[in-house]
């Protein structure tokens, strides 16, 4: 089963506006990455942000975390038309017992449209 | 560096029959993982290797079969195909994760039609 659910599952705006994608998740995690995914591509990694990270930023990105919401989002600033794709975001959870071993559990995606 | 690549990109089959998707990568990563994409999802992780022959299941390992005998090589079979396995297949690699976690590198994807 899915890990958690993303929101909202399809966003439109115009070139320059701000793009924010919610993300919601159901057990304790060691890190949250977020990936994007163009049109019939693979995967490309964004940003990862672990437990005990609050906020990460990356160019144009920032992503923050909420243990106790369980949630985190993904704000894209200033955006293009180059940023239309599937964005996902993924977790590895945490195992007090011995190791994740680094699998993903993926969100459903959010679908970004940026029109020019 | 090629990174992570896969082959075939396309195959459609007939149920019942088999076949062996190929999955190589050249950053000497460990950990390799196989993850299924079906439309309107996200990623479901299938099998994964956390080194060379050793292989463990995911979440949706039923109908499939992986091995890993080279470091660089995972491969992931299909005795029997059906239906419910048409999906698009992603291989992704990472160095054996440390305690912050890391990133994975993904493949372009196998998209699988079984008719």
């Amino acid at each position: 089963s899915q890990q958690g659910e993303e929101d909202p599952q399809a966003l439109s705006i115009q070139e320059g506006e701000n793009a924010t994608m919610n993300c919601s998740y159901k057990t304790s995690i060691n890190n949250l990455q977020w990936y994007r995914q163009n049109s019939g591509r693979g995967l490309v990694h964004l940003i990862l942000i672990r437990s005990n990270e609050r906020e990460k930023h990356s160019g144009r990105l920032r992503v923050t975390l909420d243990t106790s919401k369980k949630s985190s989002s993904l704000l894209i600033t200033a955006s293009r038309a180059a940023d239309t794709a599937s964005y996902f975001c993924a977790t590895v959870g945490s195992n007090a017992g011995g190791t994740s071993y680094g699998k993903l559990t993926f969100g459903q995606g959010t679908i970004l449209t940026v029109h020019p | 560096n090629a990174g992570v690549t896969q082959t075939p990109k396309f195959r459609v089959l007939k149920t019942g029959q088999s076949m062996t998707l190929l999955c190589a990568q050249d950053m000497n990563h460990e950990y390799m993982y196989w993850y299924r994409q079906d439309p309107g999802m996200g990623l479901r992780l299938i099998h994964y290797s956390v080194g060379e022959g050793t292989t463990a299941k995911g979440e949706v390992p039923d109908g499939y079969n992986v091995s890993r005998l080279k470091k660089q090589n995972f491969l992931l079979g299909l005795e029997s195909a059906a239906p419910s396995q048409t999906s698009v297949y992603f291989c992704a690699s990472t160095h054996r994760p440390h305690e912050g976690g890391r990133e994975q590198f993904f493949g372009p994807g196998t998209r699988l039609t079984v008719l």
